[in-house]
């Protein structure tokens, strides 16, 4: 079945630094990423939506320019949190979906960023 | 855009007996409801799913109805076990794969042993 890999699974950093989410799908050609973040007890809220080799589509109220996504290649995705601060701690999720019928929302393990 | 409520968002059945989530959802073009499991620490997996085409999808103990006139979806797990026990999203989109899911906010299911 489809497998997407997402590293690392948890990063601490110090506030101000930048972090980058990777994810990979394994075994297919993910033409669509999307990122998620969820706070504790809370659901998954959509932050954008990429297709391979073009921009991010960001939804309403996220930064696109604190959180950079970058999906040059059909089996990889980056999410990079640029100057991280205390209240971009979460947890983030990608999700791929390829160009089959069988390859969709399959998601990554999630990436627990805590900023200090 | 689409809004998805669930309920309850938590749910406490004895093990052995069955367990429903509810959810609606509001934009009439969705066409994709799929549930999701998920475990503390870990992202969510897909348990089933049901396209509009479709009332009724059952997997061993799991099933999912839809309602498209009414816009509501719902979970059945039969004879729950201990391991049932997670936190479980619905979700709609509007087309399988490459337009987005919005997520209903979650039910934590408690299995007593």
């Amino acid at each position: 079945g489809a497998v997407v890999s997402q590293h690392p699974s948890r990063v601490i950093c110090k506030s101000g630094t930048s972090v980058k989410i990777e994810c990979r799908s394994l075994d297919f050609q993910a033409t669509t990423m999307f990122w998620y973040r969820q706070f504790p007890k809370q659901s998954l809220m959509l932050m954008a939506t990429s297709n391979e080799g073009s921009k991010a589509t960001y939804e309403q109220g996220v930064e696109k320019d604190k959180f950079l996504i970058n999906h040059a290649s059909l089996t990889l995705s980056t999410l990079t949190v640029t100057s991280a601060h205390p209240e971009d701690s979460s947890f983030y999720i990608c999700s791929a979906s390829g160009d089959s019928s069988g390859y969709g929302y399959t998601f990554g393990s999630g990436t627990r960023l805590t900023v200090v | 855009g689409e809004n998805v409520e669930q309920h309850p968002s938590t749910l406490s059945v004895q093990e052995g007996d069955s367990a429903v989530i509810k959810c609606t959802y509001s934009d009439s073009a969705s066409n994709y409801f799929p549930w999701y499991k998920q475990e503390l620490g870990k992202g969510p997996q897909l348990i089933i799913d049901i396209r509009s085409n479709v009332g009724e999808k059952k997997d061993q103990r799991i099933a999912v109805t839809l309602n498209k006139t009414a816009k509501h979806f719902s979970l059945h797990i039969t004879e729950t076990q201990p391991e049932d026990s997670a936190v479980y999203f619905c979700a709609a989109s509007r087309a399988f794969g490459n337009e987005k899911l919005t997520f209903g906010t979650g039910t934590r299911l408690t299995i007593i042993p």
